[in-house]
């Protein structure tokens, strides 16, 4: 079975600092993509950054990075120089075909993220 | 003007009573989604569609069911609301030829069943 984990519910980080924030994930697939997804108080999802499995570097993207770890099966999220306009709830997210053919899309539980001034 | 639009954006009714949500996209995407969001419980796929002739069921079909009336348009339907059913659900497109599928979300739609 594939699972996404989120362990950290809440988190704030002061303006212009750094902020990590964590996911782990399961599965017995070896092909398969992962997303960190934003949702600020508009509640409208955001795609923040994506992973493909099969890369091993880290994708960027402005202040967003990720730390992707494909043996310890983590994926998380560092956000550097965070601006009020970070806080948002963070949802990791992870897509696989399976090899018996059926798709997966799975969200974590989520982090809520406040930035303060 | 929005690629993923969804109707009603909030919606109270009563519990049996048969509801629909409605979707319609303009990104030209094949494939569409429904999620429903639950605090503490992050997205669940309820239903997918991969082309108008195709319908697959996600996590947590029970008590819905959709109906692909056009590429654009994706609804889903609670036949006989229940509270539990209450919750922010979501529309998502994703195009079929882009590799990464990453996935364009509406703008929501809060159900609540009394």
């Amino acid at each position: 079975a594939q699972t996404v984990t989120q362990s950290q519910p809440e988190m704030s980080v002061q303006e212009a600092e750094t902020v990590t924030l964590s996911c782990t994930y399961d599965t017995s697939e070896n092909n398969y993509y992962l997303f960190w997804y934003k949702q600020p108080p508009s509640r409208q999802m955001i795609l923040v950054i994506r992973q493909e499995a099969y890369k091993q570097q880290n994708a960027t993207e402005n202040r967003f990075s990720v730390n992707f770890q494909k043996a310890a099966k983590s994926f998380s999220l560092k956000i550097s120089d965070s601006q009020l306009g970070d806080t948002a709830m963070y949802f990791c997210a992870f897509l696989v075909f399976t090899t018996s053919g059926t798709y997966k899309y799975i969200f974590g539980t989520g982090t809520r993220l406040k930035v303060l001034a | 003007d929005a690629d993923v639009t969804q109707t009603p954006r909030n919606r109270i009714t009563k519990t049996g009573k048969r509801i629909m949500l409605e979707c319609s996209q303009t990104k030209g995407h094949d494939r569409m989604y429904w999620y429903r969001q639950d605090p503490g419980l992050g997205l669940r796929l309820i239903y997918y569609s991969f082309d108008v002739k195709d319908i697959n069921k996600g996590e947590i079909s029970d008590g819905y069911s959709v109906s692909r009336q056009a590429q654009a348009k994706f609804s889903l339907s609670l036949e006989s609301a229940i509270p539990n059913q209450t919750a922010l659900y979501f529309c998502a497109t994703s195009d079929l030829d882009a590799v990464d599928n990453e996935q364009f979300f509406g703008p929501g739609t809060r159900l609540t069943v009394l």
